[in-house]
């Protein structure tokens, strides 16, 4: 059964403590997979695709990576500001052009 | 700002009711998703349009129901509304609504039915 899971659900570091948060995904023929920033009531702010195994990309103190299970988002160094709910979606064949999301990942950053 | 906008920003109504909430996609963008946000569901596709056909249809109940215009702006209808339906609506839009495109969302609509 394809299945979009984000790990931990919630996660409390220390300004300057670095951490990464996890993205599973068991699905068939993934097309794509989305990283997005959602602060509370607020829409998801979009952060990185990344479309093939091996693939990184960069955006100040973020680094999202992608392997054929799971995708990484690192947070380096981050400040209270990367506060924020950090969700996954993934773009699969089953699923035509639709993203299917995770729950998300509950950042707090404390000063 | 992603370019994507909805109104209202609250909606607050009484079980039963029937409400529309309305999105305008980015400029140049043909495709147009709306999903629902809950406490305990996470984001829910609903619905996608294109250039004002229906493409894809996720879980959305049957009270529901939306359309495209030819000015390629979104109305989501929501009728005989329940407790349960008390929500954020978000709408998003994409170039094509095709593959590995991305998806840029509005600010939501929060409807709270009493």
């Amino acid at each position: 059964e394809d299945q979009v899971t984000q790990s931990p659900e919630a996660l409390r570091l220390q300004e300057g403590e670095s951490s990464s948060l996890n993205c599973s995904y068991t699905v068939s023929g993934l097309r794509g997979l989305f990283w997005y920033r959602q602060d509370p009531g607020k829409g998801p702010e979009f952060l990185f695709t990344l479309y093939s195994a091996g693939e990184e990309k960069e955006k100040e103190r973020l680094k999202a990576t992608l392997t054929k299970k799971e995708s990484f988002l690192h947070i380096t160094a981050p400040k209270p500001e990367d506060s924020a709910t950090y969700l996954c979606a993934v773009q699969a064949r089953n699923y035509g052009q639709n993203f299917v999301f995770g729950p998300g990942t509950r950042l707090s950053v404390l000063p | 700002d992603s370019g994507v906008t909805q109104t209202p920003k609250h909606l607050i109504t009484a079980t039963g009711q029937r409400v529309t909430l309305r999105c305008s996609p980015r400029s140049g963008d043909l495709s147009v998703y709306w999903y629902q946000q809950s406490l305990d569901q996470g984001l829910q596709f609903l619905i996608q349009y294109y250039n004002g056909e229906e493409r894809a249809k996720g879980n959305i109940l049957e009270r529901f129901s939306a359309q495209q215009f030819p000015d390629l702006h979104s109305e989501l209808n929501l009728s005989s509304l329940e407790l349960g339906d008390s929500a954020l609506y978000f709408c998003a839009s994409s170039s094509t609504g095709g593959r590995q495109e991305t998806q840029y969302f509005g600010p939501g609509t929060r409807l709270l039915v009493l």
